[in-house]
């Protein structure tokens, strides 16, 4: 089982609509969890962390964390064409009882926007 | 700096010759880490630095891999003899160290072994 999974995809979403990125994870003691978009040929670049239970909200996107389920996931609002990208899930677990987070990435989903 | 600055950005060289990579972190990010993703492949771990010590170097795939950290800044990804198959992106990441911060990438190191 990999440590950290993500559907490939692709997704196709309509512009306008709701895009749901979905990730779960293996080590049920993860602290932390990124959601990371990278654009063909770029880096990733941030676009949301979380690390409680339950809901996060930054404009357009949504994180939701469940812990007991081992689930995280993306939502976008009112998806554009410039949101088309591959989105990774990230997810920081304590390595070898240090107080170093190892990040560990999914494959991460390719998203597509059409208008 | 602003941002992680990686180089050189593009590298070609020949099967059997030794590359350096390097990585300025952001100003102040104690943790750097180094990553390698290959064509329309995820992010494979390389090697963590906390300072210039390295507590995690698991993910290096051969002893041809080896990397520094001085001066609590810039990082050199040394690959030894390479191979055909470490053609890659490199990524260089760094963060304020810790389990809750984020990590800021560089725009990577692109490297095809010929």
């Amino acid at each position: 089982q990999k440590e950290v999974e993500q559907n490939s995809g692709p997704l196709s979403v309509p512009e306008g609509a709701i895009a749901s990125l979905n990730c779960t994870y293996s080590d049920r003691g993860s602290q932390s969890f990124f959601w990371y978009r990278q654009y063909s040929g770029k880096s990733p670049e941030l676009i949301m962390f979380i690390y409680s239970n339950g809901d996060k909200e930054d404009g357009r996107f949504t994180a939701q964390l469940n812990k007991a389920s081992q689930y995280v996931s993306l939502l976008i609002r009112d998806s554009q064409p410039s949101d088309s990208a591959t989105y990774l899930c990230a997810v920081t677990s304590l390595a070898g009882g240090t107080s170093y987070g190892k990040l560990t990435f999914g494959q991460g989903t390719i998203l597509t926007v059409h208008p | 700096g602003a941002g992680v600055s990686q180089s050189p950005s593009n590298k070609v060289t020949e099967k059997g010759k030794d590359v350096e990579l390097r990585c300025d972190p952001i100003s102040g990010h104690t943790a750097l880490y180094w990553y390698r993703q290959s064509l329309g492949q995820g992010l494979e771990f390389l090697i963590y630095f906390q300072g210039n010590s390295a507590p995690d170097k698991s993910g290096l795939p051969s002893d041809r891999f080896s990397a520094e950290r001085t001066g609590g800044s810039v990082s050199t990804l040394t690959i030894q003899r390479t191979q055909q198959e470490d053609s890659a992106v490199y990524l260089c990441a760094s963060s304020l160290g810790g389990t809750n911060s984020p990590l800021h990438f560089g725009n990577g190191t692109r490297l095809t072994v010929t």
